[in-house]
């Protein structure tokens, strides 16, 4: 069963503009929330994460927002360049002993058009 | 540099026929893991392992095999392909649960 569900599955952009993916998950057990951004022809890089006792991280121009009562996470990307164009997943796990276990979304295409 | 490596990148088969995808990392990690990737349905856990001798399912083992008899290497194992495993593989790495997985750069298996 798929415990993460991401959307949209694409998403076109213009430059400058802010890009919204949304990852909703359904395991409470999840302490963990890591985004990966994969460029074609490349393995997923990690791009930011977060843990569920803090409601928003930001690094640079990548933010995560998380709401832990309504399960739900996102990423939102400011200032899009085209650059940032490739394709996004949404990951959950459990820390401890289980972390080896990591689920993804289905992954959503962002296209930032110039 | 410290990276993740797959071999090989491209691998074309035939049913039935055992093959091995090689993964190495060479950052100490603890953690290792094998993913497969198909449109629409994202990144799909195949097996990882938490150490040495220390393996578990994923999502989707059925059709495979790892092991990890030393920390580096941890390959994925195909003892008879199908064709329903034409996909593309990624191996992953990580130092702990604060720190995300290192992919390799993907080996793309194609069973006819």
């Amino acid at each position: 069963q798929q415990q993460v569900k991401q959307s949209p599955q694409s998403l076109i952009v213009q430059k400058g503009g802010i890009s919204i993916i949304n990852c909703a998950y359904e395991n409470t057990a999840f302490d963990y929330f890591p985004w990966y951004q994969q460029f074609p022809g490349k393995g997923p890089a990690l791009l930011i994460a977060i843990r569920p006792d803090v409601s928003e991280k930001k690094e640079g121009r990548f933010t995560i927002s998380f709401n832990k009562s309504a399960k739900q996470f996102s990423l939102h990307i400011m200032d899009s360049q085209p650059g940032d164009s490739a394709t996004y997943f949404c990951a959950a796990t459990i820390g401890g002993t289980s972390y080896g276990k990591l689920t993804f979304g289905q992954g959503t295409i962002l296209t930032v058009h110039p | 540099e410290a990276q993740v490596t797959q071999n090989p990148r491209y691998l074309i088969t035939v049913t039935g026929k055992k093959l091995t995808v090689t993964c190495s990392q060479n950052m100490n990690h603890e953690y290792m893991s094998w993913y497969r990737q198909d449109p629409g349905l994202g990144l799909r856990q195949i097996y990882y392992s938490m150490n040495v001798e220390v393996t578990d399912k994923g999502d989707v083992p059925e059709g495979y095999k790892v092991s990890r008899k030393e920390k580096r290497n941890f390959p994925l194992i195909l003892e008879s392909p199908s064709p329903n495993q034409t996909s593309l593989y990624f191996c992953a790495s990580s130092l702990s649960s604060m720190r995300g997985y290192t992919f390799g750069s993907g080996t793309r298996l194609t069973v006819v």
